[in-house]
């Protein structure tokens, strides 16, 4: 059949200022979680990981929060360079079961 | 250590032929997953090796297969192909593919283009 083309959100930020990259999962018993950046043409590229038992975890500028009561996960970038434009992906996994992927977010860096 | 690595990078095939692509994962890795990844559909699971063995399934026909060898190597086969298997396909491993905490990375991606 006929498939929706997915619609990705983008946001948009000026160069040093702080990204926020939103994504809610579906699973409440999902218990790792993972950000992912994937620039043109590449394959997806790891950025920081969370387990079910933590709120927060900070990385080189990066932080991620988990609030599971929403089950809403958010990326944090601090200072935002031009080469943070990206695609990101959040992606949640249930013990036993596959990395399940949201639809990602467009992030642009303007000059 | 050196990545997870796919060959070919780009292909070119028609219609009704079948393609195969192969997946090495970082040493020490063996759970090997395929992804399909479409501008319409996303990021797609198709199947997970370990142990040579496929642990879990994605939705897909069963025009789409692999196999896991015992140096943890993948191979995955799309046959009979159709103008919708144009994708870019993506293999990740992980050390056991089980547990919070085992980190899944991904290698380039072969792009598949079906004329």
């Amino acid at each position: 059949g006929e498939s929706v083309g997915l619609h990705l959100p983008t946001l948009s930020v000026q160069e040093g200022d702080n990204s926020i990259i939103n994504c809610a999962y579906s699973n409440s018993a999902s218990d790792y979680f993972i950000w992912y950046k994937q620039e043109s043409g590449k394959g997806p590229q790891f950025i920081i990981d969370i387990r079910s038992n933590m709120d927060k975890r900070q990385g080189q500028r990066v932080t991620v929060l988990l609030n599971k009561t929403v089950k809403h996960l958010s990326l944090q970038i601090a200072a935002t360079q031009p080469g943070d434009s990206a695609v990101y992906f959040c992606a949640e996994k249930n013990y036993g079961q596959n990395f399940v992927f949201g639809p990602g977010t467009r992030l642009s860096v303007l000059p | 250590k050196a990545g997870v690595t796919q060959t070919p990078r780009y292909l070119i095939k028609t219609r009704g032929q079948q393609v195969t692509l192969s997946c090495s994962p970082i040493s020490g890795h063996r759970s090997v997953s395929w992804y399909q990844q479409t501008p319409g559909q996303g990021l797609q699971f198709l199947f997970e090796y370990f142990s040579e063995t496929q642990r879990n399934k994605g939705n897909f026909p069963g025009r789409f297969s692999g196999r896991q060898f015992s140096n943890s190597r993948s191979e995955m086969n799309v046959s009979t192909l159709e103008l919708g298997d144009s994708a870019l396909y993506l293999c990740a491993s992980s050390s056991s593919g089980q547990g919070a905490g085992d980190t899944q990375y991904f290698g380039p991606g072969t792009r598949l283009t079906v004329l």
